[in-house]
């Protein structure tokens, strides 16, 4: 079956712009998961969604950062007023169940630059 | 917040070695996994193990939660054990709260 999808698979942006990131979970996933990968600070956890419970906002670094998850299914990760240290990959991962034990299974990313 | 360090940061290894990667982390965690990242970027979850021993296949990782280590062995390796492994610890089990990933360690398996 599909796997996890993302996209764009790479954006480019001016600083100031708004981005709007999306990921396809594999169907029937119930867990949904966004990371970000940069040179600077490595692997991050950002929002992670669990069912229909409130997301976990922990790990978004600021509130330019925010998530939705329609309909239990698709994600968008959206990114107010970009700045150039928002530059990263960003990744989505999702589980069949809920609670951590559960195999992640990652998407292939996207790819940010903000100028 | 919790500090996680690994080591080595950098592992150089001849095809069918073994070898252990180490996670050290600076306080209590109920949430430990660990992660594989190929060269070409694609993130693999290896393990979520908290505490205890688990195996699967040629990799196996044990964490020893009262000392705050954890291990992961990869035995008999292969080129394509190639690529980063991250470990990610959190300090609630119920949730996603905090977890920080670690460093990494970059394994390269030469034929």
């Amino acid at each position: 079956g599909a796997g996890v999808s993302q996209s764009p698979s790479n954006k480019v942006t001016e600083k100031g712009k708004d981005v709007e990131l999306r990921c396809d979970p594999i169907s029937g996933h119930t867990a949904l998961y966004w990371y970000r990968q940069s040179l600077g600070q490595g692997l991050e956890f950002l929002i992670y969604f669990q069912g229909n419970s409130a997301p976990d906002k922990s790990g978004l670094p600021s509130d330019r950062f925010s998530a939705e998850r329609t309909g239990g299914s698709v994600s968008t990760l959206t990114i107010q007023r970009t700045q150039q240290e928002d530059s990263a990959v960003y990744l989505c991962a999702s589980s069949e169940r809920q609670g951590l034990a559960d195999t992640q299974y990652f998407g292939p990313g996207t790819r940010l630059t903000v100028l | 917040g919790i500090q996680v360090e690994q080591s080595p940061p950098d592992l150089i290894l001849q095809e069918g070695a073994n070898s252990t990667l180490r996670c050290n982390f600076s306080d209590s965690v109920n949430n430990l996994q660990w992660f594989h990242q190929n060269p070409w970027g694609q993130l693999i979850n290896l393990f979520y193990i908290p505490s205890g021993t688990k195996q699967n296949g040629r990799l196996s990782a044990t964490t020893v939660a009262t000392e705050r280590y954890s291990l992961l062995y990869i035995s008999s390796s292969q080129t394509t054990d190639s690529g980063v492994y991250f470990c990610a610890v959190g300090g609630a089990k119920t949730s996603y709260d905090k977890v920080i990933f670690g460093p990494g360690t970059s394994l390269s398996v030469i034929p």
